[in-house]
């Protein structure tokens, strides 16, 4: 069967670091999303990740190993607006997203 | 940017009432647009995709004839929950993308479901 695992919650401090693991295993692999999901709010997009390394894009940046199944997100100088779910999604050999359950960040002052 | 509406942002209906959510791809062509369904604390279900002039291929366990799902043009997708029960209250989103090999979706701001 098809999985993506990532935390059920986890908690971090304002101006601190934190990453966001994911780990998966699907049926071909068409690349890896990030997106960002307040409560009460549809998804908004983060990242995308194909290719093995390192996406930066300002505060946020996104890791992926195929080889290994493995994702992460990292954010840095984290901010109050941040505390939102975190879904890890990764498209499949017929361009399916298959969704993780998410990962609640819970930032405190 | 991608935009993309959903309407209306939130309904409530009553018990055996039917209800249509629209979602529309406001600067761009949608070949393929996607329904989901998200529970409180859960996530994103999908429910259905869609491609334009084709049926809709639905996930399993999803009720074709419950959830009538039309995608009339490039640019609009309508999801009709037929008969609506209140476990059907949730959160529907829909997100549409420009092709097979999209680079992303672009998903619509959701609509509220509240069945009494």
């Amino acid at each position: 069967g098809q999985n993506i695992d990532q935390p059920t919650e986890m908690t971090a401090t304002e101006g601190a670091i934190v990453q966001i693991n994911c780990t998966y295993q699907t049926s071909g692999f068409n690349g890896l999303f990030w997106y960002q999901q307040h409560a009460g709010e549809a998804p908004t997009f983060l990242s995308y990740n194909v290719l093995d390394g390192l996406e930066e894009k300002g505060r946020f940046s996104s890791f992926l190993s195929r080889s290994k199944g493995y994702s992460y997100l990292l954010l840095k100088e984290l901010q109050m607006k941040d505390s939102a779910s975190y879904l890890c999604a990764v498209s499949d050999s017929n361009y399916q997203l298959i969704w993780g359950a998410g990962t609640k960040l819970i930032i405190k002052p | 940017g991608a935009v993309v509406s959903q309407h209306p942002s939130w309904v409530i209906c009553k018990s055996g009432t039917s209800v249509k959510i629209e979602c529309r791809s406001l600067d761009f062509q949608a070949t393929t647009m996607f329904w989901y369904r998200q529970f409180p604390k859960q996530s994103l279900m999908l429910m259905a995709t869609s491609n334009e002039g084709s049926k809709a291929t639905y996930e399993q366990g999803v009720e074709k004839d419950k959830f009538l799902i039309n995608h009339a043009s490039l640019t609009l997708s309508t999801l009709t929950v037929t008969s609506a029960h209140p476990e059907d209250s949730s959160f529907y989103i829909c997100s549409a993308s420009a092709g097979r090999d999209f680079y992303e979706q672009y998903f619509g701001p959701g609509t509220r479901l509240t069945v009494t």
